[in-house]
């Protein structure tokens, strides 16, 4: 069965600190992962997404790293601001010939908090 | 380009009764899928609808049920509402044959 695990489930760090927050999948094959973020009662956002052959791309203070092998991904967030407060959502595709939401797989999530 | 738009953007609802939501996606998609989203179970899938038909459905039980329109709008039903059915319900649209999805604002509601 096709799963995404993200850790940890809530962060709280200090306002301009950095952070890692962590997705493992087990979705096999596999076409591209995306990461999310949502602030509290809005729809996600999407900030990265990263294909098979990518390690690691760059959204201005985010920057998502992958590891195709291990089947890992990492979304690392500098000099957090207080507007980084929302939940991280780790999305992986498998490559079926459909759009949507065919072949995807959510994780549950990081909700981060930042204090100032 | 106007964003998907979905709306009501709150609710309140009783047990028992039944409801309707409605998601207008992004100009030019045709592909809108359905999400229920709680704290502890994070985003479900309720079902996909592509130029009106429906192409993939969830594990939720047939009180949710969905509709779209020729104009790729959909709407959403959920009859005979349970407590449980509280939650943010989310829209996304996307381009034919892309995975790229573009979320809604979502509406919240809110069964007692």
């Amino acid at each position: 069965k096709n799963q995404v695990e993200q850790s940890p489930q809530s962060l709280i760090i200090l306002e301009g600190k950095n952070c890692t927050l962590q997705c493992n999948y087990t979705v096999s094959p596999f076409s591209n992962l995306r990461w999310y973020k949502q602030d509290t009662g809005r729809g996600p956002v999407s900030l990265t997404i990263m294909t098979f052959s990518e390690n690691t791309k760059s959204n201005g203070r985010y920057t998502a790293t992958l590891d195709a092998d291990t089947k890992q991904s990492s979304l690392h967030i500098t000099a957090s601001q207080l507007s980084d407060s929302a939940s991280y959502i780790c999305v992986v595709s498998a490559p079926y010939s459909g759009g949507g939401a065919d072949g995807l797989t959510f994780g549950k999530g990081t909700h981060l908090i930042i204090q100032p | 380009k106007a964003g998907v738009t979905q709306t009501p953007r709150y609710l309140i609802k009783t047990r028992g009764q039944q409801v309707t939501l409605s998601c207008s996606p992004i100009s030019g998609h045709r592909s809108v899928s359905w999400y229920q989203q709680t704290p502890g179970q994070g985003l479900q899938f309720l079902f996909e609808y592509f130029s009106e038909t429906q192409r993939n459905k969830g594990n939720f039980p047939g009180r949710f049920s969905g509709r779209q329109f020729s104009n790729s709008r959909s709407e959403m039903n959920v009859s005979t509402l349970e407590l449980g059915d509280s939650a943010l319900y989310l829209c996304a649209s996307s381009l034919p044959q892309s995975r790229e999805q573009y979320f809604g604002p979502g509406t919240r509601l809110t069964v007692t």
